[in-house]
């Protein structure tokens, strides 16, 4: 079936290192892919997306690319800071035939910066 | 911005008793979602509901029901809670053209 996979954490970096975090999928049809970021106590928040191939999803300094060769949407940021710490999803949304598109979502990759 | 409010942060119940969570949006969206979240599992989706007392069950269904009388509001009900539904419970909605989610803060609910 279709699914996310994400790589596992958790990633510790020092501030203003440089971060990736991947991301692959397995899917029938043509998602739109996000990345959602969860903070400490809170509700996931979204990120960034991309809806087609080739697609480029920014926000925050972090950037993924939507690579259909590759089934892959790779999160990347190039100067982490400590208030980045947080879980990151990966999802992808596709319509099953019925009213709605159903997200689904990678397991989340918890990120700690340390100053 | 779009507002998805969850009534409550913290809950605790008891076995057996009846639990409803509730989840209201602000921006008209016909579709809303209940997920749990648990470590090491992610987000698995409970129910989802596309238009007003239309519903259907997501991957993990059992052992709960939901209501969705008036747009804008999605409850969640455990109809006997049980230990192993001590989870956070998030709620979500989204509209077309792109259908990305917001989310509610979540309701960490914990049964005794």
């Amino acid at each position: 079936g279709d699914s996310v996979t994400q790589m596992e954490g958790p990633v510790t970096l020092s501030e203003e290192a440089f971060l990736t975090i991947n991301c692959t999928y397995t899917a029938t049809g043509y998602p739109s892919l996000f990345w959602y970021v969860q903070y400490p106590g809170e509700g996931l928040q979204l990120l960034l997306k991309a809806t087609k191939a080739d697609d480029k999803g920014s926000n925050k300094g972090f950037e993924a690319t939507y690579r259909k060769e590759t089934t892959s949407f790779h999160l990347e940021k190039g100067s982490v800071q400590v208030s980045d710490s947080a879980v990151y999803f990966c999802a992808l949304s596709l319509n099953y035939g019925g009213a709605t598109n159903k997200l689904i979502f990678g397991t989340g990759t918890l990120l700690a910066v340390q100053p | 911005d779009v507002k998805v409010t969850q009534s409550s942060r913290y809950l605790v119940k008891r076995t057996g008793e009846k639990v409803f969570l509730e989840c209201v949006q602000d921006m008209d969206h016909e579709n809303m979602f209940w997920y749990r979240q648990d470590p090491g599992l992610g987000l698995r989706l409970i129910y989802f509901s596309y238009d007003v007392k239309m519903k259907e069950k997501g991957d993990i269904p059992e052992g709960y029901s939901v209501s969705r009388e008036k747009k804008e509001r999605f409850s969640l009900i455990l109809e006997s809670a049980s230990t192993n539904q001590t989870s956070m419970y998030l709620c979500a909605s989204s509209a077309p053209p792109e259908y990305g989610y917001t989310f509610g803060s979540g309701t960490r609910l914990t049964v005794v």
